[in-house]
């Protein structure tokens, strides 16, 4: 069972274009956290959101996590070819374990 | 300073063969995770240490998934009768302490391939 569904699976887009995507889920998380992954490496951490509401910017990316701690979104402006890679939003409960989402695989073209 | 390094990179091994995978964590990384990723999917928990005890298995699929952390250090994942459902790149992650807001760093991988 995929507690974390992300949207859209795969992403191709012309440099320079905007983008959304959405992590969704039906359960509460006491905070998310954004990830992207290169090939033939680990994730690396982009950013960790933690309270209802809150929107955090890093550059051209926008993290918003939802008012019910429920889902989450990532929005890129001006999409580069070095934005390229998959992208993972990953959830901690009451825990220390991460729940990952299904992950967003992202192609930008020059 | 050095990151989470895996060894190997690659495994390739026969169905029904043992293999152990190795982690190296950051130097003074208290927590240790390992997280199995197949194909097109997010990483998927399997277990963590705290220390050189497991504080958390319930990722772990089946008894013949074994985990170790003897000094606290190196953590070695071990699978036993391989089956061709266990082919899937397997991740390492330490971090400062276990907690949500300690940062956790990944490594680069084993891919296994059971053949």
């Amino acid at each position: 069972t995929q507690l974390l569904e992300q949207s859209p699976q795969f992403l191709s887009i012309q440099e320079g274009e905007n983008l959304t995507v959405y992590c969704n889920s039906s359960s509460v998380f006491s905070s998310l956290q954004w990830y992207r992954q290169e090939p033939g490496e680990g994730p690396v951490l982009l950013v960790t959101v933690v309270t209802g509401g809150e929107v955090k910017k890093l550059k051209r990316l926008t993290f918003q996590f939802g008012d019910a701690r429920k889902d989450s979104s990532l929005h890129i402006t001006a999409a580069q070819p070095g934005d390229t890679g998959l992208y993972l939003c990953a959830g901690a409960r009451n825990t220390d374990k991460l729940i990952f989402g299904t992950g967003t695989r992202l192609q930008v073209f020059p | 300073g050095a990151g989470v390094s895996q060894t190997p990179s690659n495994k390739v091994t026969e169905k029904g063969k043992y293999v152990e995978l190795r982690c190296d964590p950051i130097s003074g990384h208290t927590a240790l995770y390992w997280y199995r990723q197949s194909l097109g999917q997010g990483p998927e928990f399997l277990i963590y240490f705290q220390g050189t005890g497991a504080a958390d298995d319930s990722g772990l699929p089946n008894d013949r998934f074994f985990a170790v952390r003897p000094e606290g250090s190196v953590s070695t994942l071990k699978i036993q009768r391989t089956e061709r459902g266990d082919s899937a790149v397997y991740l390492c992650a330490s971090s400062l302490a276990a907690g949500r807001t300690y940062e956790q760093y990944f490594g680069p991988g084993t891919r296994l391939t059971v053949t």
